[in-house]
């Protein structure tokens, strides 16, 4: 199975607060991120969490990380139409080989309605 | 400070054919990494460059694909020949070598290939 899971869309109204969900599991991650990827475009990096930590606040923007249940959550709030876009979770972990590599999800479509 | 680039935009070709991928990382960034998005999919590791070095190459498919980074500067991807699954969207991405900032990757605007 996936290392990573997403669910595949998120429809909202503007104004309101998205969240999107992500679960990993590996308990060994050091890094997780968000990446935004808006129609045609590439890879955005939003932003990430140390696994060390519980919450990251940016802007509009909160990360959640619960590590007991290898949960990771970003919550928009006030969302905007301009945040329509697919959402990916990605982990970090450096393994035995030296490898260093991000694990993606499939990815979120958010949709907001205006 | 430019972003990293990926060369061409699109690709669409025939299977059996061959079709080179270019990546300009960003300036300065030693580490980089090809990922792939096949239908709708994951986004999937194919290998990551140190400098010149192939630091890791676990993920590429098969050896219809050959990455190269002569010099430590551009990456090129290679498939040869195509098939129908190469379809897909490649990213490349690019991080500096050394201390917290290693770990985030920075992703070019991808190249979308379309094999018939």
């Amino acid at each position: 199975g996936e290392d990573v899971e997403q669910s595949l869309f998120l429809s909202v109204r503007e104004g309101d607060s998205s969240v999107i969900n992500c679960t990993y599991t590996d308990s060994s991650s050091t890094y997780l991120y968000w990446y935004k990827q808006e129609p045609g475009a590439g890879l955005q990096l939003l932003t990430y969490i140390f696994s060390n930590m519980d919450m990251k606040q940016d802007q509009r923007l909160t990360v959640l990380l619960n590590k007991k249940d290898k949960h990771l959550s970003l919550r928009i709030a006030d969302t905007q139409t301009g945040d329509s876009a697919i959402y990916f979770c990605a982990d970090y972990k450096e393994g035995r080989t030296g490898r260093r590599a991000l694990t993606f999800g499939s990815g979120t479509r958010l949709q907001v309605q205006p | 400070e430019a972003g990293v680039t990926q060369f061409p935009s699109h690709s669409v070709i025939e299977k059996g054919q061959t079709v080179t991928l270019r990546c300009d990382p960003i300036s300065g960034h030693d580490n980089l990494y090809w990922y792939r998005r096949v239908m709708g999919k994951e986004i999937k590791f194919l290998l990551h460059f140190v400098k010149e070095s192939k630091q890791d190459e676990s993920g590429m498919p098969n050896n219809r694909f050959l990455a190269e980074r002569t010099g430590g500067t551009y990456s090129t991807l290679k498939v040869q020949p195509a098939e129908l699954e190469d379809s897909g969207v490649y990213f490349c991405a690019s991080s500096q070598v050394g201390g917290i900032l290693e770990e985030t990757q920075y992703f070019g605007p991808g190249t979308r290939l379309l094999v018939l």
